[in-house]
């Protein structure tokens, strides 16, 4: 079974509007943290987000927050306002123990 | 500080040649790991380290070899180049595992013909 789905290969948004990007993940560890990162055209791997599977609030960094609902094994990604400059590839990940494992990424387009 | 760096960024190689790539990070990470981007697969582990002397196996191990004899460099050996190691290789390194962010390389790019 996969630890990571992310079940949109694509996603489409207007520039300044809202997007979520769906992952839900897999584990029976009660402690994992789960991290989001951005991959642009260029391919550097950027990291945007963490959560930490015993933080009680939704992580938030600027215009990125994360939809954390325990119960539901999901953690999405909100992008608010997106602008052209957030097109890229965006991969979740989770950590267990020393390991990072990633989901198969979606490709967010913004246009104008 | 250059946080992590990978050499070569390009690499073409023959089938049964071998290799090492490079990685370096002057952060004083603790903990380095090696992955493997393929289309449509993500990122996946190959090799990490959770300190000088400490390696272990990640997801996809076979036919990748690492050593981590100071805290800075973590290299990957090819032992025997196949085509189904063209890749794009990332190394990544963190201050330890848990809630730590991990910081990549800019990556490198792998052909094996």
């Amino acid at each position: 079974a996969q630890k990571i789905t992310q079940t949109q290969p694509g996603m489409f948004v207007q520039e300044k509007e809202a997007v979520t990007l769906d992952c839900t993940y897999d584990t029976s560890d009660p402690s994992y943290g789960l991290f989001w990162y951005k991959q642009p055209s260029s391919g550097e791997m950027i990291f945007l987000i963490y959560q930490g599977s015993y933080d009680q609030q939704n992580a938030t960094e600027g215009r990125y927050s994360l939809n954390f609902q325990k119960a539901r094994k999901s953690a999405n990604l909100v992008i608010s306002a997106s602008q052209l400059g957030d097109s890229a590839m965006y991969f979740c990940a989770m950590r267990e123990d020393s390991t990072l494992t990633f989901g198969k990424g979606t490709m967010l387009l913004v246009s104008p | 500080n250059a946080g992590v760096t990978q050499t070569p960024k390009f690499q073409v190689l023959k089938t049964g040649q071998s290799m090492t790539l490079q990685c370096a990070q002057d952060m004083n990470h603790e903990y380095m790991s090696w992955y493997r981007q393929d289309p449509g697969m993500g990122l996946r582990l190959i090799h990490y380290s959770v300190g000088a002397g400490i390696t272990d196996q990640g997801e996809v191990p076979n036919g990748y070899n690492v050593s981590r004899s100071t805290t800075e460099d973590f290299p990957l050996r090819l032992l025997s180049a196949a085509p189904s190691q063209t890749s794009v290789y990332f190394c990544a390194s963190s201050r330890g595992t848990g809630t730590y962010e991990q910081y990549f390389g800019p990556g490198t790019r792998l052909t094996v013909t």
